[in-house]
C-alpha cells in the first residue's frame, strides 16, 4: 500500500501548480483521500480532501477558491490544482489515506511529499 | 476552527522512561483524537486513532486516553526509536487541525 507524489516545484506568486499522487496496493475508489502540508521543521496543516467517487469535497479556508482536488479512480490517481499561489502556500504537501474506521478520520497512509516553494 | 494545544513542546526524557504527552481540544471533540509519530526525514506514521485504539503494527507500549478535550497519549519504557516528535489530531470537524507538535529528546 502507497502513495507517492509528484509535481512540486518552484513557482512565482501567483502561477499555478498541479500535484499529482499515485496510489498502489489498494482499492483507490473505497478511500478518501486527503491533502496535508508541512513547513520543513514546522507543523502540519490540513489542506483538503475527497471522498471515494469524487462527488464530496472539502477546503481549508486558505485555500478555498484557489485550489482544486480532484481523483481519477480509473488511474487511483489524486491531484490538486493549485492557482493564484501565494508565499505561505510553500512546503511538503503529502497525499494521505483516510483508511482506518468507517466515520472516522485518521491518516494511515502517507506519502513521501512534495515540495511547493512560492517565491520570487 | 478547533484549536489544538499540546504540551510540553519538548520533553527530555531517557530510555526505559514512562513519559506523557497531554493534548487539549478548544472545544469538544468526543474521542475524535489521532496520534502521529514523525522522524527527521520522514511523513507521519499514524499511531494512535479514536483517542485510544492502538494502530496496527504500533508497539504496545504506546496507549492514548481521553475524551471530550482532554487527552494524553502515553509511552511505557522509551526505546532509542521512540525519539522523534509526536503530533495530535482532531478528526471531530473540518479543517482537521493538528497540535504544534511535542519533541520527545534524549535526556
Amino acid at each position: 500500500e502507497q502513495l507517492m507524489e509528484s509535481g512540486g516545484g518552484l513557482v512565482q506568486p501567483g502561477g499555478s501548480l498541479r500535484l499529482s499522487c499515485a496510489a498502489s496496493g489498494f482499492t483507490f475508489s473505497s478511500y478518501w483521500i486527503h491533502w496535508v502540508r508541512q513547513i520543513p521543521g514546522k507543523g502540519l496543516i490540513w489542506v483538503s480532501r475527497i471522498n471515494g467517487d469524487g462527488s464530496r469535497t472539502a477546503y481549508a479556508d486558505s485555500v478555498k477558491g484557489r485550489f482544486t482536488i480532484s481523483r481519477d479512480n480509473a488511474k487511483s490517481t489524486l491531484h490538486l490544482q493549485m492557482d493564484s499561489l501565494r508565499a505561505e502556500d510553500t512546503g511538503l504537501y503529502y497525499c494521505v489515506r483516510d483508511g482506518v474506521l468507517v466515520g472516522r478520520t485518521a491518516f494511515d497512509i502517507w506519502g513521501q511529499g512534495t515540495l511547493v516553494t512560492v517565491s520570487s | 476552527d478547533i484549536q489544538m494545544t499540546q504540551s510540553p513542546s519538548s520533553l527530555p526524557a531517557s530510555v526505559g522512561d514512562r513519559v506523557t504527552i497531554t493534548c487539549r481540544a478548544s472545544q469538544t471533540i468526543a474521542s475524535f483524537l489521532n496520534w502521529y509519530q514523525q522522524k527527521p526525514g520522514k511523513a507521519p506514521k499514524l499511531l494512535i486513532f479514536d483517542a485510544s485504539n492502538l494502530q496496527s503494527g504500533v508497539p504496545s507500549r504506546f496507549s492514548g486516553s481521553g475524551s471530550g478535550t482532554d487527552f494524553t497519549l502515553t509511552i511505557n519504557s522509551l526505546q532509542p526509536d521512540d525519539f522523534a516528535t509526536y503530533y495530535c489530531q482532531q478528526s471531530y470537524h473540518t479543517p482537521y487541525t493538528f497540535g504544534q507538535g511535542t519533541k520527545l529528546q534524549i535526556k
